[in-house]
């Protein structure tokens, strides 16, 4: 157990809905990351809060947005979905401080997303 | 933009025979960090390399760093079955560029 939390552990949806995936980090941990990992591929990263600021965008779509809040929990939201968003949503929580990523990532369980 | 690729994109071997997957970055590395992911579970962490040439080592597990800090490479001694699974590794550039994941190397172990 990583100390991670991710919900719902799967959700499905039709095309053209919203759905939001909510991550609560490791306790102390300031550093929020989301990544995409679509059936047998790799992880995209998404994009990386510290402390409530967005500290780096990866590929995430313009439909995607998330934010941290003062709890340090985070919430990724996707919306006007599409086939192709199905996948497996992972967040992950380290104790760096915001640019260097150098800490280890400590990963959620994810949140398998089917798109209908 | 920087990408991170890995070889070979699978591996089938034989329980006890020796195993390495190969990390190659197309810019310069701070640091690289190696994932474990088994089949329907979530990346663990095994290891971050920061120094040129830097060698670790787990048990059975050896990790290595190049000396241009651009490739990687992760080997294991004598697999087991629990060494299914898929090896990721992950870097961020000298430059502060987003954390970058290779495509994974998909380990798999007959017994």
């Amino acid at each position: 157990d990583s100390g991670v939390t991710q919900t719902p552990k799967h959700l499905i949806t039709a095309t053209g809905q919203r759905v939001t995936l909510r991550c609560s980090p490791r306790s102390g941990d300031l550093s929020v990351y989301w990544y995409q990992q679509s059936l047998d591929q790799g992880l995209q990263f998404l994009i990386h809060y510290y402390n409530g600021e967005e500290r780096a965008k990866g590929n995430i779509l313009e439909r995607f947005s998330a934010q941290q809040f003062p709890d340090l929990h985070s919430e990724l939201n996707l919306s006007s979905l599409e086939l192709g968003d199905s996948a497996l949503y992972f967040c992950a929580s380290s104790e760096g401080t915001g640019w260097n990523m150098n800490y280890e990532q400590y990963f959620g369980p994810g949140t398998r997303l089917t798109v209908t | 933009g920087q990408q991170v690729m890995q070889i070979p994109q699978y591996q089938h071997v034989q329980e006890g025979e020796d195993f390495t997957t190969y990390c190659n970055s197309s810019t310069t590395l701070s640091n690289i960090q190696w994932y474990k992911q088994r089949p329907g579970g979530h990346p663990v962490f095994l290891i971050q390399l920061v120094k040129s040439g830097e060698v670790k080592k787990q048990k059975r597990l050896t990790f290595q760093f190049g000396e241009a800090k651009k490739n990687s490479s992760l080997h294991i001694t004598a697999t087991q079955t629990t060494d299914v699974g898929t090896y990721f590794c992950a870097g961020q550039g000298n430059y502060g560029q987003n954390f970058v994941f290779g495509p994974g190397t998909r380990l798999s172990v007959l017994p």
